[in-house]
């Protein structure tokens, strides 16, 4: 079953330096989305990008995030200037299509980020 | 605002025991909702959902009905197993693709 993939399964880094998380969405997906969940939270929606371009965004995807489809096959989360609260799992995820908001996401296994 | 809340764990059951995880939603609007499972080193797996009221989702013997009237989504099993060992997460969605998840509840079934 097709599945997606996030690499890498954990990360450190110092604060201040740049990150780059990095998923393989579902092949024929069409949708691709970045959530992130700090440690005892909630899952929290980061930003949504279909057709080369960011669709959603939420307040916490502020200047220091960028999203970027560079190939057909990879959607990267980047960094720029790690703080310490950026320490948390962020969870990629695809979906097909939209329909109504009936449609599914699946979601990759996470990578977890700790800023030291 | 859209939010979820769920019942807070870890939980834990001897095997074959009845399981109930709650959740309540505030939305804006006619939300889906739905239920997510986390297995230990594996991403976020749908288990069920439902898209409308009074329907009912229901997956691998877990169930649960969305009642608007009470804006609940309660997970439900007669029997857990030691493989349903993992964290639950309650999320809804209004018009777009952003999901609202609960904080997730860990379940613990021991033999």
């Amino acid at each position: 079953e097709p599945e997606v993939t996030q690499t890498p399964s954990h990360q450190v880094t110092q604060m201040g330096q740049e990150v780059i998380l990095r998923c393989v969405p579902i092949s024929n997906h069409l949708y691709f989305y970045w959530y992130r969940q700090i440690l005892g939270q909630k899952v929290e929606f980061l930003v949504s990008f279909y057709n080369n371009e960011i669709s959603e965004k939420s307040e916490i995807f502020d200047d220091q995030f960028s999203v970027e489809r560079p190939d057909g096959s990879n959607f990267t989360l980047k960094i720029r200037s790690t703080k310490l609260e950026d320490s948390a799992m962020y969870f990629c995820a695809s979906s097909g299509r939209l329909a109504g908001g009936k449609e599914t996401q699946y979601f990759g296994p996470g990578t977890r980020l700790l800023v030291l | 605002g859209n939010s979820v809340t769920q019942m807070e764990g870890p939980v834990t059951l001897s095997e074959e025991a009845f399981l109930t995880i709650n959740c309540t939603y505030t939305a804006t609007g006619y939300p889906s909702l739905f239920w997510y499972v986390q297995y230990p080193g594996e991403g976020l797996q749908l288990l069920l959902k439902a898209t409308k009221a009074d329907d009912k989702g229901s997956n691998k013997g877990f169930e649960a009905t969305y009642r608007k009237e009470t804006t609940s989504f309660h997970l439900e099993k007669g029997s857990v197993q030691v493989s349903d060992s993992a964290v639950y997460f309650c999320a809804l969605r209004i018009a777009g693709n952003q999901f609202y998840f609960g904080t997730g509840t860990s379940l613990t079934v021991i033999p």
